[in-house]
């Protein structure tokens, strides 16, 4: 079991750009979670998906940020433009909401820089 | 509508001591109760969890929990602490009658002294 994959791992780029963060649940997993974490806000839940479907996106903070889930393998979160402030640790976690058990599976995170 | 409130953003402790971190949780409707575990620079990883079975949780590491009801608590416990123990620990409640997204606390962070 490979666990959740993010990429990339660490991530620096200046005021403007278009950053895109990946990520790769755990096979079998149906639903997809994005938070970010920084010292402030401590660990936000930006947006949720179940069966690919975004649920709740109330917790992405402004139009700049955008998810997809084209497929139950893969899902992307998109800063356009980005900003000093989006500086963060951004998570993706994935769990099997048919087991009941609910708990989430974590990847290793992205650390993102906006100079 | 379901909280959880972690007392203590820090905790230090000797090595071979007592570790305890509190948390305290609300909830509508019986919940589900979680430990995370972050270990520098890594992601949230699972220590135990409650799903209505036995109050008293063992975990990995030799962490336990329980889950008193009257208390609306869930605190974590280890008997000695070891030096890896050193990290950040959340307390999570999820709502088992609805869409069961967790809700985390701010995060206790664990010292561990020589």
């Amino acid at each position: 079991d490979a666990g959740v994959i993010q990429s990339p791992r660490h991530e620096v780029t200046e005021m403007g750009q278009e950053v895109t963060l990946r990520c790769k649940p755990i096979s079998g997993h149906n639903s997809l979670f994005w938070y970010r974490q920084t010292m402030m806000r401590g660990l936000e839940l930006l947006i949720y998906f179940n069966n690919n479907v975004p649920i709740d996106d109330s917790g992405m903070p402004e139009d700049r940020f955008s998810a997809k889930m084209p497929n139950a393998s893969f899902s992307t979160l998109k800063i356009q433009p980005s900003e000093p402030r989006d500086s963060a640790v951004y998570f993706c976690a994935s769990s099997n909401s048919g087991s009941f058990s609910y708990e989430q599976y974590f990847g290793p995170g992205t650390r993102l820089t906006v100079t | 509508a379901q909280s959880v409130t972690q007392l203590g953003s820090h905790v230090s402790v000797s090595e071979g001591a007592l570790v305890l971190l509190r948390c305290n949780y609300s909830s509508s409707v019986p919940p589900y109760l979680f430990w995370y575990v972050q270990y520098p620079n890594q992601g949230l990883q699972l220590l135990l969890k409650y799903t209505s079975a036995a109050t008293l949780v063992k975990g990995i590491n030799g962490f336990e929990a329980e889950f008193k009801k009257s208390e609306t608590s869930f605190h974590l416990t280890k008997p000695s602490a070891h030096m890896s123990d050193a990290a950040e620990y959340f307390c999570a409640v999820s709502d088992t009658r609805g869409s069961y997204i967790p809700t985390f606390g701010r995060g206790t962070s664990l010292i561990v002294h020589p």
